[in-house]
């Protein structure tokens, strides 16, 4: 039973590229949100998303940003013409109905780091 | 904007030795998880507490919600080497639904 997949596991881009992060929930979760992570701090809400709905997107910066979760295939963060500081680690998350309930954890991937020069 | 503020950021303590840490805010939380994430992977959920008050237990890991559910406490008991690692609370909001607010996550390294 495969945990959730990100790819890639490392990015690089040089400013005014476009990123795009994909993730695959586990199977059978519905439910997929995206976290950003700086260097030596906590992670940051982005984006929930059920399947071709996003849901919450009060994290994401209204420039630039963007994500989908297409009723086939992983969902995909975009970041558009990057800038330095948009380098951190994204992470996705998934769950199979809710999550942050005692029913239904919250399953991370391994993140996909994303380096600006 | 709801908030967690962990503490210690850093603990750097001898294999044997009991720790504590903390999360603390001024919201209530419906739920709040406690996760353990390694370098270059993502956060591991370790446990869901919901009730104020409650108790949970996972080998030498204690955890506690306080009865406000406001703040959580992690007590490790015989640290080993094997616990190092950064421990990140997060709480599920009563009007936040399915968004999780993370602390800033403590650095616990245990020395053998």
């Amino acid at each position: 039973n495969a945990g959730v997949m990100q790819n890639p596991r490392h990015l690089v881009r040089r400013r005014g590229q476009e990123a795009r992060l994909r993730c695959s929930p586990m199977k059978g979760h519905s439910h997929v949100y995206w976290y950003r992570q700086l260097p030596e701090e906590g992670l940051k809400f982005m984006v929930y998303l059920q399947k071709e709905n996003i849901i919450d997107e009060s994290g994401m910066p209204k420039e630039r940003f963007s994500a989908e979760f297409p009723k086939e295939g992983p969902s995909i963060l975009r970041i558009q013409q990057v800038v330095r500081g948009d380098s951190a680690a994204y992470f996705c998350a998934s769950s199979p109905f809710v999550g942050g309930q005692d029913n239904s954890p919250l399953h991370f991937g391994n993140g996909t780091r994303l380096t600006v020069t | 904007t709801q908030l967690l503020e962990q503490s210690p950021q850093f603990l750097s303590i001898q294999e044997g030795e009991n720790l504590t840490v903390y999360c603390n805010s001024s919201s209530v939380f419906s739920s709040l998880q406690w996760y353990r994430q390694e370098p270059g992977e993502g956060p591991v959920l370790l446990v869901t507490v919901v009730t104020g008050g409650e108790v949970k237990k996972l080998k030498r890991l204690t955890f506690q919600f306080g009865d406000a559910r406001k703040d959580s406490s992690l007590h490790i008991t015989a640290a080993q080497p094997g616990d190092t690692g950064l421990y990140l609370c997060a709480g599920a909001g009563e009007t936040s639904g399915s968004r999780l607010t993370f602390g800033e996550g403590t650095q616990l390294t245990v020395n053998p």
